[in-house]
């Protein structure tokens, strides 16, 4: 069964803090993502890569970045944690040539206070 | 860029009558459009898809429409059940490394 692992289900850390979030899969997708999920606003795009070492903003960037030193992981940043950054962060990833769609991880739901 | 907007936000229907949730783009480019599905503390999983030179696809009791012209498409779910109770979210893409916007979401109650 293909999966996409996230590394944490749960998370609380403080204000300023510097969080990581790891998703890894082992489906050999060019392509992943990282979203956040909030209720009322759906599934908004932080960041993505189409490559090891390429990355690109989404619609939400500030805040957050990002890194993929290997085909597998992809890594978000949040570089100084703050409470509008409590959500749920979801990592998905896709083949280039396009399959059945985005699988998604498990999600981490990360309290930043 | 794309902008995805969803409707309604909460929608109940009694177990057996149809559910058609509504969304509408903005990017004329958009040619593919990916349904999602979550249901309560699980990950989003694909149910349905469609491509912009098809109409209509059916997958036994759900299917999509598109109409290019008005830049809206729709899902309809026939004959509901309460395990159709769950979060979807439509979405679109204009291929380009397969990124899609996704709408806000709708919550689907089926009333047994």
């Amino acid at each position: 069964d293909v999966k996409v692992t996230q590394s944490s289900r749960y998370l609380v850390k403080r204000t300023g803090e510097k969080v990581f979030l790891e998703c890894v899969q082992d489906m050999d997708h060019e392509n992943m993502f990282w979203y956040r999920q909030d209720p009322g606003l759906g599934l908004r795009l932080i960041y993505f890569s189409y490559d090891v070492k390429m990355k690109e903003k989404g619609d939400i960037p500030e805040g957050y970045s990002v890194s993929r030193e290997k085909k597998e992981r992809f890594s978000l940043i949040l570089e100084s944690a703050s409470t509008n950054q409590t959500s749920m962060y979801l990592c998905a990833s896709i083949h280039s040539a396009r399959g059945n769609g985005y699988t998604f991880g498990s999600g981490t739901r990360l309290t930043v206070v | 860029g794309e902008n995805v907007e969803q409707h309604p936000s909460t929608l109940s229907v009694q177990e057996g009558d149809s559910a058609v949730i509504k969304c509408t783009y903005s990017d004329s480019a958009s040619n593919y459009f990916p349904w999602y599905k979550q249901e309560l503390g699980k990950r989003p999983q694909l149910i349905i898809d469609i491509r912009s030179n098809v109409g209509e696809k059916k997958d036994q009791r759900i299917a999509v429409t598109l109409n290019k012209t008005a830049k809206h498409f729709s899902l309809h779910i026939t004959e509901t059940q309460p395990e159709d109770s769950a979060v979807y979210f439509c979405a679109a893409s204009s291929g380009g490394y397969q990124k899609v916007t996704f709408g806000t979401g709708t919550k689907l109650q089926v009333i047994p």
